[in-house]
């Protein structure tokens, strides 16, 4: 079974330019979530798709960040326009099923973009 | 708002040495716990979780973890580490109200051979 998996893997770009990062989940699983993390810093929630709907985006930093995931499947976090601080590692997750404590809500990782902003 | 602290930002050991590296939440209400490891090069990967029961828990590769629920801390352990467990470990707390995991900001080890 295929895992997560994100692209690309790293991005370079300067700051002002448009980045757009793409999550491909696991099959099937309706539940997919956005992390950031900042070099030094914790692993940061961004947000949280059940589906195609946004069930939570407490995390997203400001407006610049726009996170869709149209028909439910991949999604992709667009970064326009970048700034020296959006700098990070951004992972994605996906789960079958969201809280609780069964074996079908564990939360798979992808391997994460490292986005660079100069 | 809710934390993780880990305290251990780096740590070499030779290999056979004891591991314990700590994380401490802070948070008031029922809580989920895990222990997540990236090795070099791969993806975050689930090494093992608590949710109820034997504070106890085993995971994966000979690690565990023991919930203290008075000292909110979720210390992992593994009695004797091996090369192959140079990686970083984060601990993640998830209140059970939600889905959002609260990452610590992961502790790496070094083994040497």
């Amino acid at each position: 079974e295929a895992g997560v998996t994100q692209f690309p893997s790293h991005s370079v770009i300067e700051k002002g330019q448009t980045v757009t990062l793409r999550c491909d989940p696991i099959s099937g699983h309706d539940n997919l979530y956005w992390y950031r993390r900042v070099m030094g810093k914790e692993i940061k929630f961004l947000l949280h798709f059940v589906k195609e709907s946004k069930q939570d985006e407490s995390g997203m930093p400001n407006n610049r960040f726009l996170a869709e995931r149209t028909g439910g499947t991949y999604s992709t976090l667009k970064v326009q326009p970048a700034e020296l601080e959006d700098s990070g590692v951004y992972f994605c997750a996906s789960s079958l099923f969201a809280g609780g404590s069964g074996p079908y809500n564990e939360q798979f990782f992808g391997p994460g973009t490292r986005l660079t902003v100069l | 708002a809710q934390s993780v602290s880990q305290h251990n930002h780096h740590v070499i050991l030779s290999e056979a040495a004891s591991l314990e590296l700590g994380c401490n939440y802070s948070y008031g209400g029922t809580v989920n716990l895990f222990w997540y490891v990236q090795y070099p090069g791969q993806h975050l990967q689930l090494l093992l979780k608590y949710f109820s029961g034997d504070p106890l828990v085993k995971g994966i590769k000979g690690f565990e973890a023991e919930f203290i629920k008075s000292k909110f801390s979720f210390n992992l352990r593994k009695p004797s580490v091996q090369w192959s467990d140079t990686a970083e470990y984060f601990c993640a707390v998830r209140p059970n109200t939600g889905n959002q995991f609260y990452f610590g900001t992961g502790t790496s080890l070094t083994v040497i051979p």
